[in-house]
């Protein structure tokens, strides 16, 4: 157990709302990832972080912003939710052993309507 | 570009019925590779890390072996809690985007009937 939560677990919003999903850590690792996962497709990179304030995208990052304020939170935000973005979302740290082996989080999934 | 392809899609199996799944990779520099166990519902469970040809690794009833172009998760006497959806992903220097992102593929689903 990577000691990983994400909030809410579950959500359904409209099209043009705001959302934002949380990842939190226990363990103050410095490298945090946010995916998304769809049927068809393997999990795909949206943002990471490399540590508080320093963030990069990843692969499907366009849609998304991300924040991190603290070490143990890492935000992902969808300013202007669209059916695309309907998926589940997973938070992973990396606790660097080795290559970057990565832990997972439970997952939230988000509809779009 | 790196890319991950798993196969089979989707495996059904008797309980003790012995087989492998495969995963072929293309990569610049392969960094690691890695397994992951995911129950509906739930995140990816990582199983191993592979970092170069020649390597094995063992866990109760899996085994996942790496060459330079592909890797294997052999799954040996298979009971029915076996039943899941096995992900593989690399990690390289262009992994999805950024250094530090894992690439995936889609996974097998693999069924283990009593």
């Amino acid at each position: 157990d990577a000691g990983i939560t994400q909030s809410p677990r579950h959500k359904v919003t409209e099209t043009g709302t705001p959302v934002t999903l949380r990842c939190h850590q226990t363990e103050n690792h410095r490298y945090m990832y946010w995916y998304r996962q769809d049927p068809g497709h393997g999990l795909r990179l949206i943002h990471y972080s490399y540590g508080v304030k320093d963030t990069d995208k990843g692969e499907v990052s366009d849609g998304y912003s991300v924040s991190r304020s603290k070490t143990e939170d890492f935000l992902l935000t969808l300013e202007s939710a669209t059916s695309s973005q309907t998926s589940v979302y997973f938070c992973a740290i990396s606790v660097r052993q080795g290559p970057d082996t990565q832990y997972f989080g439970p997952g939230t999934r988000l509809t779009v309507l | 570009e790196d890319q991950v392809t798993q196969s089979p899609e989707a495996l059904r199996l008797q309980e003790g019925e012995s087989s492998s799944l495969n995963c072929s990779y293309t990569v610049s520099g392969l960094r690691g590779l890695f397994w992951y166990r995911q129950d509906p519902g739930k995140g990816p469970e990582f199983l191993f890390t592979l970092y170069s040809a020649g390597e094995e690794k063992e866990k109760e009833r899996l085994k996942a072996t790496l060459t330079k172009k592909e890797s294997f998760l052999h799954i040996t006497a298979p009971k029915p809690e076996d039943s899941a959806t096995y992900l593989c992903a690399v990690l390289s220097g262009g992994s999805g985007g950024g250094a530090d992102g894992l690439t995936f593929g889609k996974g097998t689903h693999l069924i283990i009937q009593p």
